[in-house]
């Protein structure tokens, strides 16, 4: 697609109950990106992939939120046991590669996923 | 925490009139970058200046980076309604964190009066 896709665009759960994110990068772009988005707030990192691999994790609030990218494109950011602070958006990003291992700088941002937990 | 502080939380003006906005930060960092954010959709990339450079332009947009005060500011000269907006810095490599995490300050509210 021209670019970054998220699905769903909004996802209502109730607390404790497990939800998934999806992310569909531009295509050609090997650095994706998670971030979290509280109202006025600006986005907060979550965790970046270089290819399938995690390049950078530590935004990870805590062992509930975890997100793969096993085929290097698609990645899905699931969350366990769901919390009312949880909510929030959750915004993907892909980049370009640059020579070597990093990503090119401009990171192209979804719409965004719109999470609220009852 | 966030890295980037910026002021003013919120800025009103008039159709025509320049709106400036300040970004400031706390440790070295590779780049600091500008987006844009209309309200209910995704982030846009304004404008990227490297930690060796003072000043960008790109259109109605100029950019200038104070490394030794660690601070940016970007003004949208000739402004618009259209430019009615959130606008978000962010920086890279913030004290010597991953090339790809950008740490974004709270944002600055520019309302354009037509």
């Amino acid at each position: 697609g021209a670019g970054v896709s998220q699905t769903p665009s909004n996802k209502v759960t109730e607390k404790g109950k497990y939800v998934e994110l999806r992310c569909d990068p531009i295509s050609g772009h090997t650095a994706l990106y998670w971030y979290r988005q509280s109202l006025g707030q600006g986005p907060e990192f979550l965790i970046y992939f270089q290819g399938t691999g995690a390049a950078d994790d530590s935004g990870l609030p805590n062992d509930r939120f975890f997100a793969v990218r096993p085929e290097g494109s698609v990645s899905t950011l699931k969350i366990q046991r769901t919390e009312r602070g949880d909510s929030a958006v959750y915004l993907c990003a892909s980049s370009r590669p640059l020579t070597g291992q990093k990503p090119q700088e401009t990171q192209y941002f979804g719409p965004g996923t719109r999470l609220l937990v009852l | 925490s966030q890295q980037g502080e910026e002021d003013p939380q919120a800025l009103s003006i008039q159709e025509g009139e320049n709106a400036t906005m300040n970004c400031s930060y706390k440790t070295s960092i590779n780049n600091l970058q500008w987006y844009r954010q209309n309200s209910g959709r995704g982030l846009v990339h304004l404008i990227l200046i490297r930690s060796n450079e003072r000043e960008k332009h790109s259109g109605r947009l100029r950019v200038t980076l104070d490394t030794s005060k660690k601070s940016s500011s970007l003004l949208i000269t000739a402004s618009r309604a259209a430019d009615t907006a959130s606008y978000f810095c962010a920086v890279s490599g913030a004290g010597g964190t991953s090339y790809g995490k950008l740490t974004f300050g709270q944002g600055t509210i520019l309302t354009v009066h037509p």
